[in-house]
């Protein structure tokens, strides 16, 4: 149980161009979803937090035009980086959290975005 | 900022031997530490959530230790396997957030 896909698992696409990534709970609700972001030997830094129905929260320092997040569903959430440059290639990580145990996150397999 | 910090970054060892690295963390406003193996293209596996200071935990040929006053938790792999090649990642859970060391990445040589 508690598995979390995300989609596409890697991404190329020229600069200027708007780029969705995907992650869904495949078989619990989550009601919280997170999005990270890693560079090369760096931690898993958290960009925003979602809440199913509400907008997100953005940590300090992420710009909420540049990355859109979107928890329409319980087992859904996207995220759009939207004209997408060069500094925005990186690795693009989701977790999911249900109702069952607040303390525990589920994780997709990350998305490797190259902006050309 | 809170810092998480994990040693060593990187470590090779070979089949056979027992291993162990270290996450670091603020001892205050403790709440809870996990431990995640992350193979690559897989996602982030949870190993152990941790919350007691003097708390250990096993999961066969893996252990972890917490010490919550002193602000570090060890992981333990007796017996290390070519399977157990992974990135180890803990994280320190505060209000809401979790907040991630940078990982020790392992290589088990046959």
């Amino acid at each position: 149980g508690a598995v979390v896909s995300q989609h596409p698992s890697r991404v190329i696409c020229k600069s200027g161009t708007s780029v969705k990534i995907e992650c869904r709970s495949l078989d619990f609700q989550a009601t919280t979803m997170f999005w990270y972001r890693q560079f090369p030997k760096k931690s898993l830094m958290l960009m925003a937090t979602s809440n199913e129905g509400s907008k997100a929260t953005y940590e300090q320092g992420v710009e909420k035009d540049k990355f859109l997040i979107n928890h329409a569903s319980l087992t859904l959430s996207t995220l759009t980086v939207t004209s997408a440059h060069p500094e925005d290639s990186s690795f693009y990580i989701c977790s999911a959290r249900g109702t069952t145990s607040v303390n525990e996150q589920f994780f997709g397999p990350g998305t490797r975005l190259t902006v050309l | 900022i809170l810092n998480v910090e994990q040693s060593p970054q990187s470590l090779h060892v070979q089949e056979g031997d027992s291993t162990n690295f270290t996450c670091s963390f603020p001892s205050s406003n403790f709440y809870a530490l996990h431990w995640y193996r992350w193979e690559t293209a897989k996602s982030p596996e949870a190993l152990f959530v941790m919350t007691l200071n003097g708390d250990e935990k096993k999961k066969g040929r893996i252990s972890a230790t917490l010490n919550t006053k002193e602000g570090y938790s060890y992981l333990y792999i007796k017996g290390s396997q070519p399977e157990d090649s992974a990135t180890y990642l803990c994280a320190w859970v505060g209000i809401n957030k979790f907040y991630f060391g940078s990982g020790t990445k392992l290589n088990v040589k046959p």
